[in-house]
C-alpha cells in the first residue's frame, strides 16, 4: 500500500480564497483523522471519522474549516474564507478499528496564507 | 481529559552516546501510550507502542520506551544514537476505549546529534 496520499504539499494562498486540502486513507482503514501542527499549538486534532461519518469535530477552530468523508478511500478539509493564522502543516492520517492500532500518517500538506 | 508532556523541547547528545526522552501522560485509564518520529518536511513515522503487557517495548531504529504505570512515564531511550536520527520526537496517548488512534500529542522534543 502506498500509504495515506495528502495534496497537495504545498499551499499558498491569499487571504479569503476559499483552499482545499485532499486525502486518501490507506485501503481497508474505516478511521480518518484530521490534524494540525502549528509552532504555537503543536498537533492539534481538528476532526475525525468513522465509516466516513463524523464523530468528534470539537477540534475545529471555527465555521470556516469543514471536512467531508464522501466515500471511504477520499476526504476533504476545506477553509473558507482563509486567513493568514490557519497557516500551519494539515495531516491526514488513518487507522484499521480495533483496540490499539496505531494512526498511520500521511505526509502534510503546509498551507501559507498570505 | 488526557494529556503529554514532554519537559525537554531540545536535546542535543553526541553521536554514538546513549539517549533517553522523557514523558509523562495524564489519563483517567489505562493508556495507549505511542512515540512517533518527524523528520524535516515529513509526516510522522510510528517508532513504537504500548498498549499492555510488558512494560518494555522495543521499537523499530533501535529505540525502546518503558511504561511505568506509578510514575505516568513512558520514556523512550536508546543506547547508541546515530547522525540519522536527528529529528523531532513526540510522545502520544490514546484512549483505551473506542478508537486507540484519537491521539492527544506532546509538544515534541527535538534531537540534535552532533558528530
Amino acid at each position: 500500500d502506498a500509504g495515506v496520499i495528502q495534496s497537495p504539499r504545498h499551499e499558498v494562498t491569499e487571504m479569503g480564497q476559499e483552499v482545499t486540502l485532499r486525502c486518501k486513507p490507506i485501503s481497508g482503514h474505516d478511521y480518518l483523522f484530521w490534524y494540525r501542527q502549528t509552532m504555537m499549538r503543536g498537533l492539534e486534532l481538528l476532526i475525525y471519522f468513522n465509516n466516513n461519518v463524523p464523530i468528534d469535530d470539537s477540534g475545529m477552530p471555527e465555521d470556516r474549516f469543514s471536512a467531508k468523508m464522501p466515500n471511504a478511500s477520499f476526504s476533504t478539509l476545506k477553509i473558507q474564507p482563509s486567513e493568514p493564522r490557519d497557516s500551519a502543516v494539515y495531516f491526514c492520517a488513518s487507522s484499521f478499528s480495533g483496540g490499539g492500532t496505531e494512526a498511520f500518517f500521511g505526509q502534510g500538506t503546509r498551507l501559507t496564507v498570505v | 481529559a488526557q494529556s503529554v508532556t514532554q519537559p525537554d523541547i531540545h536535546i542535543t547528545v553526541s553521536e554514538g552516546a546513549s539517549l533517553e526522552l522523557r514523558c509523562n501522560y495524564s489519563y483517567g485509564a489505562t493508556p495507549y501510550l505511542f512515540w512517533y518520529v518527524q523528520s524535516p518536511g515529513q509526516g510522522l513515522q510510528l517508532l513504537l507502542k504500548y498498549f499492555s503487557g510488558d512494560t518494555l517495548v522495543q521499537g523499530i531504529k533501535g529505540f525502546e520506551a518503558e511504561f511505568k504505570r506509578s510514575q505516568s512515564s513512558f520514556n523512550l531511550r536508546k543506547p547508541s544514537v546515530h547522525w540519522s536520527d536527528a529529528a523531532e520526537y513526540f510522545c502520544a496517548v490514546g484512549r483505551s476505549t473506542g478508537t486507540a488512534s484519537k491521539l492527544t500529542f506532546g509538544t515534541g522534543t527535538r534531537l540534535q546529534v552532533t558528530l
